[in-house]
Parts: C-alpha cells; structure tokens; sequence
C-alpha cells in the first residue's frame, strides 16, 4: 500500500506567516493528491484536489504543488481561522485504496 | 445546499453489529459515487468504503475487508454501511462523504456518527 507521511506533525506559526506543509507519497502518485482541513470537532473540508486545483470557495491564499511523490499545501498569509489539522490523500486507481496522511496541526505561536 | 446526515452510531459490544446510514439532499445522489471514512478518538483520518454510483463496485480498505458492507438504496437517497464482528479498533467517527465527480475526492462531508466498540 502507498504510504502518505506528513511533516511537520505540528507547527507554530502567527497570523500573516506563510506556512508550508508537505506531504511525501512512498511511490509516485503523479498528481493525484488532496488536501482537507479539520478543525475540531468539524467534518473535514476539501482545499485541493489533483495536486494544485483549489477547490471551489476556497481563499486563494491557500494552494497546491508537486507531482510524483512530494506534495506541498502554502497558505501564503496565515489567518486566524486557518489554525486546524490539514491532510493529504492520495488515490491508487490501480489498488483502487484511499489512504490520508497523519496530518498536521497549525497552531497559534 | 448539499446535506449528509449519518445516523445509526451507538455502543456496540465487540463481536456485534451495527447499520449505520447516510441521508442525502441537495444533489442527485443517484449521479455520484459515496464514501465512508472513519476517524478514532484523537487520531487521523482513515478511508473505509466506497460505492459507485450505481452500486456496481464496491471498494474496502483492508481493515475492514470481509466484516463491513457498503450500499446504497438511490430511491431513498441513502447510503448504508452494515458493520459485523465489530472490534474496539473499530471505534470512531464515522463520516459519509460524497464523491466529487468520480476523483475519489472527498467533497462534502457529513457531520459524522460516533461508534464505541466495548463491553
């Protein structure tokens, strides 16, 4: 099975700071990778989807790179709504199975 | 808008079973493919099941390969996942989650239903 490995696990960072988190695949995935915020006690919520699309409604502050088997989620000015746990998942047509990343919890420095 | 609304959650003792169902609105449920998706207590997100759109094929993750069943009834706008010989491993969030246009992306989510594994 393909592994998804997330890093950092956690963060510190302060409103208006650019934050990177990256997710590293354990075989190539071309471009089939999202991205979902959790706060908590909330559903998951789709940011981006085929690597780099931002999903409809989205703030464009948030976006997508990579292919192959390292991603990377920026959100370019961190607000204050942003602080939660974001995941990536990736999709094997071929095994046809879903699998997330451990996530990674953006918290206020 | 778009709804999901589980319900079936519960305690359970190990070995037993539950049904657990999704209401759907605000869309043509019969058009897209579903997901159940599970969260334990305090950790990660892990993918569960998923349905085409039409019933036709069924996927499961390993861990639930051969004790959980996914479906769907498209006239009641619902999806199901019956869970047999639960184990405490199995205790979680249980959200559905709507396809988003065959991708096996996740988009929306429901609000989830908590299930407790334990004597």
């Amino acid at each position: 099975a393909i592994q998804l490995t997330q890093s950092p696990s956690s963060l510190s960072a302060s409103v208006g700071d650019r934050v990177t988190i990256t997710c590293r695949a354990s075989q190539g995935i071309s471009s089939a990778l999202a991205w979902y915020q959790q706060k908590p006690g909330k559903a998951p919520k789709l940011l981006i989807y085929d690597a780099s699309s931002l999903e409809s409604g989205v703030p464009s502050r948030f976006s997508g790179s990579g292919s192959g088997t390292d991603f990377t989620l920026t959100i370019s000015s961190l607000q204050p709504e942003d602080f939660a746990t974001y995941y990536c998942q990736q999709f094997n047509s071929y095994l046809r199975t879903l699998t997330f990343g451990g996530g990674t919890k953006v918290e206020i420095k | 808008q778009v709804q999901l609304v589980e319900s079936g959650g519960g305690v359970v003792q190990p070995g037993g079973s539950l049904r657990l169902s999704c209401a759907a609105s605000g869309f043509t449920f019969s058009s897209y493919g579903m997901h159940w998706v599970r969260q334990a207590p305090g950790k990660g997100l892990e993918w569960v099941a998923f349905i085409r759109y039409d019933g036709s094929n069924k996927y499961y993750a390993d861990s639930v390969k051969g004790r959980f069943t996914i479906s769907r009834d498209n006239s009641k706008n619902t999806l199901y996942l019956q869970m047999n010989s639960l184990r405490a491993e199995d205790t979680a969030v249980y959200y559905c989650a709507k396809d988003l246009t065959g991708a096996n992306w996740f988009d929306p989510w429901g609000q989830g239903t908590l299930v407790t594994v334990s004597s």
